[in-house]
């Protein structure tokens, strides 16, 4: 079963601006990741957040992990077009290896 | 690091037949892969846990004898769909889980389509 809800669904923005995306759990979790999938393609690792961890920085991306509110968010800034895919967060729960994905985000830059 | 592929990328077969695909973990070791099936436009649903070594583990609904999978080194895991009929038709992914974080890092895919 899905454990992770995403909004938006869908994000079209312009060129240059920034994404953000939202992500929210059910239950307690190890680690939370970010993935992206361009079409018809397999996933690629984006961030991976502790679970004590508030808030990752790589390149353009930042994400942000709430326990309390069992949320994360994802941040593009600066978007560009090759930034256009789905964006899916993923958890583990605690004790286990699996994931469980949310049912992601599809983000169009216009350029 | 952290590569893995996926064989084939794309395959078509008749109705009846099996289909083999292999997942490979090229520059680590994987004690633990999964296999995934993707419908268009929707998320990742996890098929099964495969373990180097031992009988894969089988998420609810998912046929264990349709979906066979063998894990039989520390980098190949293969999933083999059994009298395949067009229903199977999907996208398969594999995952290959590294480190101490329960980092996964996919392959590019399987696109099956039975005819």
């Amino acid at each position: 079963s899905q454990q992770g809800e995403e909004d938006p669904q869908a994000l079209s923005i312009q060129e240059g601006e920034n994404a953000t995306m939202n992500c929210s759990y059910k239950t307690s979790i190890n680690n939370l990741q970010w993935y992206r999938q361009n079409s018809g393609r397999g996933l690629v690792h984006l961030i991976l957040i502790r679970s004590n961890e508030r808030e990752k920085h790589s390149g353009r991306l930042r994400v942000t992990l709430d326990t309390s509110k069992k949320s994360s968010s994802l941040l593009i800034t600066a978007s560009r077009a090759a930034d256009t895919a789905s964006y899916f967060c993923a958890t583990d729960a605690q004790g286990a290896q699996k994931l469980v994905f949310g049912q992601g985000t599809r983000l169009t830059i216009n350029p | 690091g952290a590569v893995v592929s996926q064989h084939p990328s794309r395959v078509i077969c008749k109705s009846g037949t099996s289909v083999k695909i292999e997942c490979r973990s090229l520059d680590f070791q994987a004690t633990t892969m999964f296999w995934y099936r993707q419908f268009p436009k929707q998320s990742l649903m996890l098929m099964a846990t495969s373990n180097e070594g031992s009988k894969a583990t089988y998420e609810q609904g998912v046929e264990k004898d349709k979906f066979l999978i063998n894990h039989a080194s520390l980098t190949l895991s293969t999933l083999t769909v059994t009298s395949a009929h067009p229903e199977d038709s999907s996208f398969y992914i594999c995952s290959a889980l590294r480190g101490a974080y329960n980092e996964q890092f996919f392959g590019p895919g399987t696109r099956l389509t039975v005819l």
